[in-house]
């Protein structure tokens, strides 16, 4: 079945380092990526996308890198802020609906 | 910038009660999505509306579950009779495109659904 999921469920980092937030998928046909980004109490927050038929994606302070062969997504924001602190999730687009993995805390230690 | 919006942002109802909640998407966007999480869980998608008929759905969209687009603004979800684990945060989501010619979905800041 189609399923999308996290490695890990909390990240800490120290304010002014590089994040990485991993995300390993199922279903080979995806061809659409998204990491979320979701604060206390609000909806999803779109961050960057990627298509299948690209590697790698930048944005401001954000990458994401999309590995088709082992099925692996990442994050990765550069200079982390305490305004990053979040839940991550990545997201897969399948038939136009988004199936989310289960989400990375990332927790910005001053 | 555009945005799409829910009310009540807060919604307490007795088991078995019918409760309707509502979005107004981003205007002129053309695909409508209702999605909710369950406290501490992943968001999971419910239906997906498009040309005043809904696109796809999920398992849990049963037929307690029904979507209307009672005009050119208002998008609607309604529980028909409500259960202790239909609690959780329902969030509309609105998009441009979808497809090959794909826009993002732009989500709204949701609805706490307290079944009591």
């Amino acid at each position: 079945g189609e399923s999308v999921g996290l490695h890990l469920p909390t990240l800490s980092v120290q304010e002014g380092d590089n994040s990485i937030i991993n995300c390993a998928y199922s279903n080979s046909a995806s061809d659409y990526f998204i990491w979320y980004k979701q604060e206390s109490g609000k909806g999803p927050q779109f961050i960057i996308d990627i298509r299948s038929n690209m590697d790698k994606r930048q944005g401001q302070r954000v990458t994401v890198l999309l590995n088709k062969t082992v099925k692996h997504l990442s994050l990765q924001i550069a200079a982390t802020q305490p305004g990053d602190s979040a839940v991550y999730f990545c997201a897969e687009r399948s038939t136009g609906k988004l199936i989310f993995g289960q989400g990375t805390t990332l927790q910005v230690k001053p | 910038e555009p945005e799409v919006t829910q009310t009540p942002s807060h919604q307490v109802t007795q088991m078995g009660q019918e409760v309707i909640l509502r979005c107004v998407p981003i205007s002129n966007h053309l695909y409508f999505y209702w999605y909710r999480q369950i406290l501490g869980q992943k968001v999971e998608f419910l239906v997906s509306f498009y040309n005043n008929e809904i696109s796809e759905k999920s398992e849990i969209f049963d037929d307690q579950f029904s979507v209307e687009r009672p005009d050119g603004s208002n998008f609607t979800l309604k529980i028909r009779s409500t259960k202790l684990e239909d609690s959780a945060m329902y969030f509309c989501a609105s998009a441009a495109l979808t497809g090959l010619g794909s826009s993002e979905q732009y989500f709204g800041p949701g609805t706490r659904l307290t079944v009591t």
